[in-house]
């Protein structure tokens, strides 16, 4: 059964540094496009990055800079360290597979406070 | 950056009736990077179609896609009840950014 995994989210103040991670069962990340897509609170969804299988990687200009997605195989995991937070970074984030694609699968997501 | 503009933002409707809801694109998008997801309060979004017109695993035929080039439309047939919810159109086109519409939110008129 496929199955992601979200977690490392919580409070943090602005300025600070996050790492998230995304624990994937039933399928290789190595294998697949490995996205982040972010949802703040009453507020639609917004593609953050991808990771290709190749290890191409890709950014909305609302993070770049600030963030950086990576991949263990060996753990089957994505990450997405985010630094410098900013209050508008606030959102639960999700992590999914194939976005776009038939193979489409999505974690439950975790939720990142921005806050002083 | 592909903008994908959807509309109308909101869509009053009742149970059985035929729900249409666009997405237009500000640049040609290859049918094959677009999909449509359902989202229900609380959960995460379910992919409904992808490559424009292909329902995805166990999405019920009352769900169809269409479109090309910068205009698509995602129509339900005859909605159900469970069917009230947020809807997005989303493109992956290789080596861009990949978006998404704003949504369109269907309720119960």
């Amino acid at each position: 059964e496929v199955q992601l995994v979200e977690s490392g989210g919580g409070l943090i103040q602005p300025g600070g540094s996050l790492r998230l991670s995304c624990a994937a069962s039933g399928f290789a990340v190595s294998n697949n496009y490995m996205s982040w897509v972010r949802q703040a609170p009453e507020k639609g969804l917004e593609w953050v990055s991808v990771i290709y299988n190749t290890g191409t990687t890709f950014y909305a200009d609302s993070v770049k800079g600030r963030v950086t997605i990576s991949r263990d195989n060996s753990k089957n995991t994505v990450y997405l360290q985010m630094n410098s937070l900013r209050a508008e970074d606030t959102a639960v984030y999700y992590c999914a597979r194939g976005l776009g694609f038939g193979d489409n699968s999505w974690g439950q997501g975790t939720l990142v406070t921005v806050s002083s | 950056e592909i903008v994908l503009t959807q509309s109308p933002g909101t869509l009053s409707l009742s149970p059985g009736e035929r729900a249409t809801l666009s997405c237009r694109a500000s640049q040609s998008v290859t049918r094959s990077y677009l999909a449509w997801y359902q989202q229900k309060p609380g959960q995460a979004p379910r992919l409904l179609i992808y490559g424009a017109s292909t329902r995805a695993t166990g999405i019920p035929d009352r769900f169809s896609g269409r479109g090309s080039g910068t205009d698509f439309t995602l129509t339900i047939s005859r909605l159900e009840p469970e069917d009230f919810a947020v809807y997005y159109c989303q493109q992956s086109s290789p080596s861009l950014m990949y978006t998404f519409g704003q949504g369109t939110k269907l309720e119960i008129k």
